[in-house]
């Protein structure tokens, strides 16, 4: 079974701060979505790395591809009050089956 | 892209009694996805809808228990049946379109 651990889980920082989130597995993936999530609604596809070493940036986000497809980060410049939500990395299989972490709830106080 | 909907948005239901769930895309899909979400933890797929067959259930999930149907190619639906509080999540339905998987906003489920 392919699990993705996700740390931490709960993250509370002052606005202006960096944060990184981690997702680790044993298991390699085809490609390694992430997606926030704010309450009352469902997650939104944020990126989606796909070779092994690959960085993305996104605004103040940046996003990184273990070099053996197996973890991934996500970190974020002088958070915002904005960037409040549950990020959750995804797994993709080899069967095309999108696998979840257990998600990273962030609070960025003003 | 692809807009969702779902209905209900929540509801409070009692123990024992059963819940239907609708989704609908804004276009057509081959296959739509049916994720649970518990309090405090990710996405758990429940199964996978096609049309004009029966649903392919994960491991842990049973027809008997969350019966789905998939009339056409822009409705679904799911039914949690005999519902127990540990059924109690967050319940959404996605599809997926040129290799991005859109969601519905959920339907937050309470058993008494």
């Amino acid at each position: 079974t392919q699990l993705l651990e996700q740390s931490p889980q709960f993250l509370s920082i002052q606005e202006g701060e960096n944060l990184t989130v981690y997702c680790n597995s044993s298991s390699v993936f085809s490609s390694l979505q992430w997606y926030r999530q704010e309450p009352g609604e469902g997650p939104v596809l944020l990126v989606t790395v796909v070779t092994g070493g690959e960085v993305k940036k996104l605004k103040r986000l940046t996003f990184q591809f273990g070099d053996a497809r197996k973890d991934s980060s996500l970190h974020i410049t002088a958070a915002q009050p904005g960037d409040t939500g549950l990020y959750l990395c995804a797994g993709v299989s080899p069967k095309g089956k999108l696998i979840f972490g257990q998600g990273t709830e962030l609070s960025v106080k003003p | 892209s692809a807009v969702i909907s779902q209905k209900p948005s929540r509801d409070i239901c009692q123990r024992g009694t059963s819940l239907t769930i609708q989704c609908q895309v804004d276009s057509q899909v081959t296959m739509m996805f049916w994720y649970r979400q518990q309090p405090g933890q990710s996405l758990t797929l429940i199964a996978t809808a096609n049309q004009g067959s029966e649903a392919t259930y994960e491991s842990g999930f049973v027809i008997d228990k969350f019966p789905i149907s998939r009339p056409n190619l822009t409705f679904s639906t799911l039914t949690v049946s005999n519902m127990s509080p540990e059924d109690s999540s967050i319940y959404l339905c996605s599809v997926d379109r040129k290799y991005t998987q859109y969601f519905g906003p959920g339907t937050r489920l309470t058993v008494l």
